[in-house]
């Protein structure tokens, strides 16, 4: 699993509230993505990370915000959860130049 | 029309029949990635190859470039063999491991 783990890995909250998605990485690789997955669409990019404090939009950007202050995490913030947001998010870490490892995901619930 | 398109979307096979998925692409790559996950599981990546062949106990990966066509075969089937399937490409000249995921394909295998 690369010592990727993910925080919560189930979380169900109310429109209109703020969530943060926790990943974390045991082994300080550089790249780190975050994905969003859903039935009809399989896995999209949302934001991405090349290092401390540089980040950069994936394909469905649009409702989320992320942070990476130190190597190991990197955080990812809906500011105003919508029952669109309602997916399984993965955390990625690239491992080699196109090799990445997943995390196990966390079940996101917004009613 | 998706960038990475799989086929068939849902696949069922009785246990001991070989098995193709297959995985087409409309643009250039630097490397293709098979990817399994099991039914609430996380993501395991099974192969990334950027040509020839790969073969891993009973999985065979094979990449057509010219063609951009890849492959997945499953020999002697088994249901634990029973996940969805997952083709992704690094396209070419993108930043580092920035992955585009095909839909999956969802394959059971009864006993």
């Amino acid at each position: 699993d690369a010592g990727i783990t993910q925080s919560p890995r189930h979380k169900v909250t109310e429109t209109g509230t703020p969530v943060t998605l926790r990943c974390h990485q045991t082994e300080n690789h550089r790249y780190m993505y975050w994905y969003r997955q859903d039935p009809g669409h399989g896995l999209r990019l949302i934001h991405y990370s090349y290092g401390v404090k540089d980040t950069d939009k994936g394909e469905v950007s649009d409702g989320y915000s992320v942070s990476r202050s130190k190597t190991e995490d990197f955080l990812l913030t809906l500011e105003s959860a919508t029952s669109s947001q309602t997916s399984v998010y993965f955390c990625a870490i690239s491992v080699t130049a196109y090799e990445q490892y997943f995390g196990p995901g966390t079940r996101l619930t917004v009613t | 029309k998706n960038e990475v398109e799989q086929s068939p979307q849902n696949l069922t096979a009785q246990e001991g029949e070989f098995i193709t998925i297959n995985c087409s692409y409309s643009v250039g790559i630097s490397a293709l990635h098979w990817l399994q996950q099991h039914p609430g599981g996380g993501i395991v990546s099974l192969f990334m190859l950027s040509s020839g062949k790969k073969k891993h106990g009973r999985l065979i990966a094979t990449i057509n470039i010219q063609e951009k066509h890849s492959s997945l075969h499953i020999t002697a089937s088994h249901p634990r063999d029973s996940a969805v399937y997952i083709c992704a490409v690094s396209p070419g000249g993108t930043s580092y491991g920035k992955l585009t995921f095909g839909q999956g394909t969802i394959l059971t295998v009864h006993p």
